[in-house]
């Protein structure tokens, strides 16, 4: 079965620093991997996927992750963050199916606040 | 486009009390979950399904029941509400194995 593992629930940083959310997962059968941010009170939307291909991902709002097969991780990047980057993020993974469909398992989430 | 929308956007429960929480998607998608959030917890598969016709239980399905009503329709029921249901539920919807998955605004639930 499938897991994700979010290293930290809470990241402070301040504004225009570098910042990395890491994630691990388990699975015993290739993955396609995603990242989801969540503003306050808000639903979640999509920064990036790694489906296959380049291991490096770029997303939106500047965002990128590295997928690493042999550390099995998917960790996120920012080079320079913004105060409206404060939000929760989330990893999730979704392991192939045949029958047509997906299901994420999704982390814990990483709160990432950014101050001035 | 509305997206996914949910309706209600909260709701104040007594334990005992039943409800039904709506959903619906206007990107045609094939596929629909729906997902509890917890403080701490990430988000936690209930139901989903994978077409029409198709449901199937996720992670934590005890006390939910669903229904597809149609392509564009989900809707979870809580038969019994208990207070350990109090939560935050999403909804979403993808078109296929690899797509990405759309997320509702959510439904803020209290049992009292």
């Amino acid at each position: 079965a499938q897991s994700v593992t979010q290293l930290d629930s809470q990241v402070p940083v301040f504004e225009e620093a570098p910042v990395e959310l890491r994630c691990n997962y388990s699975s015993s059968v290739s993955v396609y991997l995603f990242w989801y941010v969540q503003y306050p009170n808000q639903g979640l939307q999509l920064l990036l996927k790694y489906l296959s291909g380049s291991t490096l991902v770029k997303g939106i709002n500047g965002f990128e992750a590295e997928f690493n097969k042999s550390q099995t991780s998917f960790h996120l990047r920012k080079p320079s963050v913004h105060i409206s980057d404060t939000a929760e993020y989330f990893c999730a993974v979704s392991e192939g199916k045949n029958s047509g469909y997906s299901t994420l398992t999704f982390g814990k989430g990483t709160m990432l606040l950014v101050s001035p | 486009n509305a997206g996914v929308t949910q309706t209600p956007k909260f709701q104040v429960l007594k334990t005992g009390q039943s409800m039904t929480l709506q959903c619906a998607q206007d990107m045609n998608h094939n596929s629909m979950y729906w997902y509890r959030q917890d403080p701490g917890m990430g988000l936690r598969l209930i139901y989903y399904s994978a077409s029409e016709g198709t449901t199937d239980k996720g992670e934590v399905p005890n006390g939910y029941n669903v229904s597809r009503l149609n392509k564009r329709e989900f809707s979870l029921r809580l038969e019994s509400a208990a207070p350990s249901q109090t939560s935050v539920y999403f909804c979403a919807s993808s078109e296929g194995l690899t797509d990405t998955q759309y997320f509702g605004p959510g439904t803020r639930l209290t049992v009292l």
